[in-house]
C-alpha cells in the first residue's frame, strides 16, 4: 500500500544523545514536511523540502537538521536532544499542486529524558 | 502573519445528529487554501476536505461539507449525521500557495455519544 513510512515508532532518548528520525514515501512527492505536535499548540512545521536537493526551515527549525538526498527519503535529525524535543513528530509529503493535501505519516513518539 | 483558529476545545455531539466545528484564518494573501484534518486515538492525520479561495462553492465530501465564509474569514467543518466513529481531534490548517506551507490551528476534540 503506497504511502509514508516512519520509523521508529517511539524512542526514548538520554538528553544530550543524537538521533535521526527516517521518513519514507513511495508516492513520488515532490514536497515532504517534518511536524512536531505538542499538546495545546497543535502541529508546528519544523523544516520542509519542495524536491529533491533542497530544504528549508519551518516555524521551529532550532535544534533539527533535514537532508533530501533523493525524492523518497527525508530524514529529521536532533544533534543533540534536550527534553524539550520530547514530542510526536509526523512527516509528511504532498504533490505540487496547489489543491494537494499533505499525506502524514504514522508518526514518531519521542521522549528525551 | 498567517493564523487559524479554532476556539472550541472540545465538542459534544449525539449521534445521527450534525455538529459544527469552527475554524477562523488570517492571512494578507489573496490566494490560499484550507483543509481539515482528523486524529483518532491512534494518531494518524487523516484527510477529509479542501476549500481553496477562490473555490465560489463550499467544498463536500460524503458526511463532511465546508461552510466557507470568505469575508467572515471563517472555514468551518460541518459533519452530518454523526457517528460514533467520528469521535476524535478534528484540525483546520491553512495553505500558503507560495510556500506551500501548511498552518495547524490547535484543535477540537469531537466526542459523539450513543
Amino acid at each position: 500500500i503506497a504511502g509514508i513510512t516512519q520509523a521508529p515508532t517511539s524512542q526514548i532518548l538520554a538528553a544530550g544523545r543524537r538521533m535521526t528520525l527516517r521518513c519514507t514515501q513511495d508516492m513520488r512527492h515532490n514536497a515532504m514536511y517534518w511536524y512536531r505536535q505538542d499538546l495545546g499548540l497543535g502541529l508546528r512545521l519544523i523544516h520542509y523540502s519542495n524536491t529533491a536537493g533542497t530544504t528549508g526551515k519551518g516555524e521551529v527549525p532550532d535544534g533539527y537538521s533535514v537532508s533530501r538526498a533523493n525524492t523518497d527519503d527525508f530524514p529529521l535529525t536532533l544533534a543533540s536532544a534536550v527534553p524539550s524535543q520530547t514530542s510526536v513528530y509526523f512527516c509528511a509529503s504532498s504533490e505540487d499542486i496547489e489543491t494537494s493535501p499533505q499525506y502524514f505519516g504514522p508518526g514518531t513518539r519521542l521522549t528525551v529524558l | 502573519a498567517q493564523k487559524i483558529t479554532q476556539t472550541q476545545p472540545g465538542m459534544f455531539v449525539q449521534e445521527k445528529e450534525a455538529v459544527t466545528l469552527d475554524c477562523t484564518y488570517d492571512t494578507s494573501d489573496p490566494s490560499y487554501g484550507l483543509f481539515w484534518y482528523k486524529q483518532p486515538s491512534s494518531g494518524e492525520m487523516i484527510f477529509l476536505i479542501y476549500q481553496g479561495s477562490y473555490d465560489q462553492q463550499n467544498a463536500t465530501e460524503g458526511r463532511y461539507s465546508l461552510n466557507f465564509q470568505k469575508a467572515r474569514k471563517s472555514a468551518n467543518l460541518v459533519i452530518s449525521a454523526s457517528q460514533l466513529g467520528d469521535s476524535a481531534m478534528y484540525f483546520c490548517a491553512m495553505r500558503d500557495m507560495d510556500t506551500d506551507k501548511l498552518i495547524f490551528g490547535t484543535g477540537t476534540r469531537l466526542q459523539v455519544f450513543p
